[in-house]
């Protein structure tokens, strides 16, 4: 059972326009959302995060929202850079249960 | 800064054979995780440790053992390698409750042949 689903496998985009990501859960108890980055060959690290309480978080070019009727997130990249070519996973925590639940990525290609 | 450091990074084994994926956080950190990642999925939760002497089973824990003697290191434990075990490992830790961003080593690509 997929409580974190992330429908697109890849997504590609022209540099300087916008990357937008999607995130789907199924638990009404995830009350916390982050989004992560993966370069091949290393670990995953940290990009933005969102509490159950906001609709919306802001760090310079990347925007996530969070539409909690919906149970639905997105991670908005803008302007896009080849840089930001990366696999973006989205996961999902609980107060008090201690786990982080991944989705299984989106691998993003920005083209020059 | 060292942050969350795994090794070895690449290994083959043998089925039935055994080995301990190396794991260790020099943050501090209370809350330890093992991930397990295989083509096309995402991120699986092993084990996890929310202190020295305290583990428990995460979704896809057979096959596998933890202990967490010190803060500091959390090994995972293959005992009898299979195939179905062929995956990327991750390590990664917190500061405190899951409602914090996890820190993530380089991971450790294993292959049972």
């Amino acid at each position: 059972d997929q409580q974190v689903k992330q429908n697109s496998p890849s997504l590609s985009v022209q540099e300087g326009r916008i990357s937008i990501l999607n995130c789907d859960y199924t638990n009404s108890m995830f009350d916390y959302f982050l989004w992560y980055k993966k370069y091949p060959a290393e670990g995953p690290t940290f990009l933005i995060s969102i509490s159950s309480i906001k609709d919306k978080n802001e760090d310079g070019r990347f925007t996530v929202f969070l539409n909690k009727s919906a149970k639905h997130l997105s991670l908005h990249i803008v302007p896009s850079q080849p840089g930001d070519s990366a696999v973006y996973f989205c996961a999902a925590s609980a107060s008090g249960t201690y786990k982080y639940i991944f989705g299984t990525g989106t691998r993003l290609k920005v083209l020059a | 800064n060292a942050g969350v450091t795994q090794t070895p990074k690449f290994r083959i084994l043998k089925i039935g054979q055994s080995m301990t994926l190396q794991c260790t956080q020099d943050m501090n950190h209370n809350y330890m995780y093992w991930y397990r990642q295989d083509p096309g999925m995402g991120l699986k939760l092993i084990y996890y440790s929310v202190g020295a002497g305290i583990t428990d089973k995460g979704e896809v824990p057979n096959g596998y053992n933890v202990s967490r003697s010190t803060t500091e290191d959390f090994p995972l434990r293959l005992e009898l390698a299979a195939p179905s075990q062929t995956s990327v490992y991750f390590c990664a830790s917190t500061i405190g409750w899951a409602n914090t961003e996890a820190f993530f080593g380089q991971g450790t690509r294993l292959t049972v042949v």
